[in-house]
């Protein structure tokens, strides 16, 4: 079982609709969660992080996080044709020595189709 | 502030030399880490250097990689006698450690072909 895993996708939705990217990690001590933002053909970029249970509102974006379930999302509101992109998800996870480390997925290729 | 740098930003070298490949992460971070992404697949970790601690190499692919981190700032990713499949896209990204763990900020990557 991959630590951090994600649906490749492509997800596709239309202009306007909500996209829900979904997103779920192994049962390790875990602190943050992020999501990042890549364009085809650029770095990845932080868009939203979250540390505690429920909801956190950015804007457009939604981070859900529901650490029982291991489970954390990323709802767009109002999608548009620029928000195609791939999303990654990305945990903290604690390793020894008391640091942390980050593991990615795969991520989910979005599409929003006008 | 400066971001992440990574240089070259493209490199095309011939079968079997060695490259090396050059991160200067932002000022203050403690950690670095090395991803490879090959054309359309995700982040590939590499390595992970942490403050002073022996660096977490569980990612490197064969003995040919290897990665130096001097004076807990700038890092160089040496790939010895390339091959074809080494050919991606190298990217770093620093981070710090905050009250609520590591932000990750990424450099523009380094693009390299092997011929």
């Amino acid at each position: 079982q991959k630590e951090v895993e994600q649906n490749s996708g492509p997800l596709s939705v239309p202009e306007g609709a909500i996209a829900s990217l979904n997103c779920t990690y192994s049962d390790r001590v875990s602190q943050s969660f992020f999501w990042y933002r890549q364009y085809s053909g650029k770095s990845p970029e932080l868009i939203m992080s979250i540390y505690s249970n429920g909801d956190k509102e950015d804007g457009r974006f939604t981070a859900q996080l529901n650490k029982a379930s291991q489970y954390v999302s990323l709802l767009i509101r109002d999608s548009q044709p620029s928000d195609s992109a791939t999303y990654l998800c990305a945990v903290n996870f604690l390793v020894s020595g008391g640091y942390q480390k980050v593991t990615f997925g795969t991520g989910t290729k979005l599409q929003v189709i006008p | 502030g400066a971001g992440v740098s990574q240089s070259p930003s493209n490199k095309v070298t011939e079968k079997g030399k060695d490259v090396e490949l050059r991160c200067d992460p932002i000022s203050g971070h403690t950690a670095l880490y090395w991803y490879r992404q090959r054309l359309g697949q995700g982040l590939e970790f590499l390595i992970y250097f942490q403050g002073n601690s022996a660096p977490d190499k569980s990612g490197l692919p064969s003995d040919r990689f290897s990665a130096e981190r001097t004076g807990g700032s700038v890092s160089t990713l040496t790939i010895q006698r390339t091959q074809q499949e080494d050919s991606a896209v190298y990217l770093c990204a620093s981070s710090f450690t905050g009250t609520s763990g590591e932000t990750q900020y990424f450099g523009p990557g380094t693009r390299l072909l092997v011929l």
